[in-house]
């Protein structure tokens, strides 16, 4: 079946240290999203990539930062400058504008 | 800007009983408008979309939603609360460019037995 994996489901790591996590989708989608979530609060966006090779901050993209370089792949770098890193993270995937979102099952990072 | 309310916060309701959340957007075009569903440490899952057509759109697990033009709304209903829809749920805009996707900040349904 297809879908989206994001890995791993729990990361844990220390305070200035960059971390990236998995997401790899094989539904053929040409459009990726990474999300993220914080207790309370809804998705915000973080970065997406309509195509390969392309990119585009979200409303919270300071901190992080995101490769394309194939269709089925959009991995997601903290970088130490991110000053509030633990959260949930969710890594979806569309069609084409106007589809819905399928979404993977999220990665917990947790910085200490 | 677009936006997509849902004023609940927090719903309770005892299994078996009948349940609306409520969803607002704004938004200049008749939008793609979706409603997902949460289980903790999950990601979301599609429940149902409104495109066009039929107001009334029917979904899984038993779920339905009507598009309202004049309200701006697209309020999730199920007549009857079984106690695994106990999750947090998310109305959705879809846009036809830029970022796509405008989410509202979710509701998170308690079912007691």
């Amino acid at each position: 079946d297809g879908g989206i994996t994001q890995s791993p489901k729990y990361l844990f790591r220390k305070e200035g240290q960059n971390v990236t996590l998995s997401c790899e989708q094989n539904l053929n989608h040409d459009a990726m999203y990474w999300y993220r979530q914080d207790p309370g609060q809804g998705l915000r966006l973080i970065y997406y990539s309509q195509i390969v090779n392309d990119f585009q901050k979200g409303d919270i993209a300071e901190g992080y930062s995101v490769s394309r370089e194939k269709k089925e792949s959009f991995p997601l770098t903290v970088t130490s400058a991110q000053k509030n890193p633990t959260a949930f993270y969710l890594c979806a995937s569309t069609r084409q504008a106007g589809s819905p979102l399928h979404f993977g099952n999220g990665t917990r990072l947790t910085v200490t | 800007a677009q936006s997509v309310t849902q004023p609940d916060i927090h719903i309770t309701v005892s299994e078996g009983a009948s349940l609306e959340l409520r969803c607002n957007y704004s938004y200049g075009a008749t939008p793609y408008l979706f409603w997902y569903v949460q289980s903790p440490g999950q990601g979301l899952q599609l429940l149902l979309k409104y495109f066009s057509g039929d107001t009334l759109v029917q979904g899984i697990k038993g779920f339905e939603a009507e598009f309202k033009r004049s309200q701006s709304s697209f309020n999730l209903r199920k007549p009857s609360v079984h106690w695994s829809d106990a999750a947090e749920y998310f109305c959705a805009v879809g846009l036809n460019s830029g970022q796509n996707f405008v989410f509202g900040p979710g509701t998170r349904l308690s079912v007691l037995p």
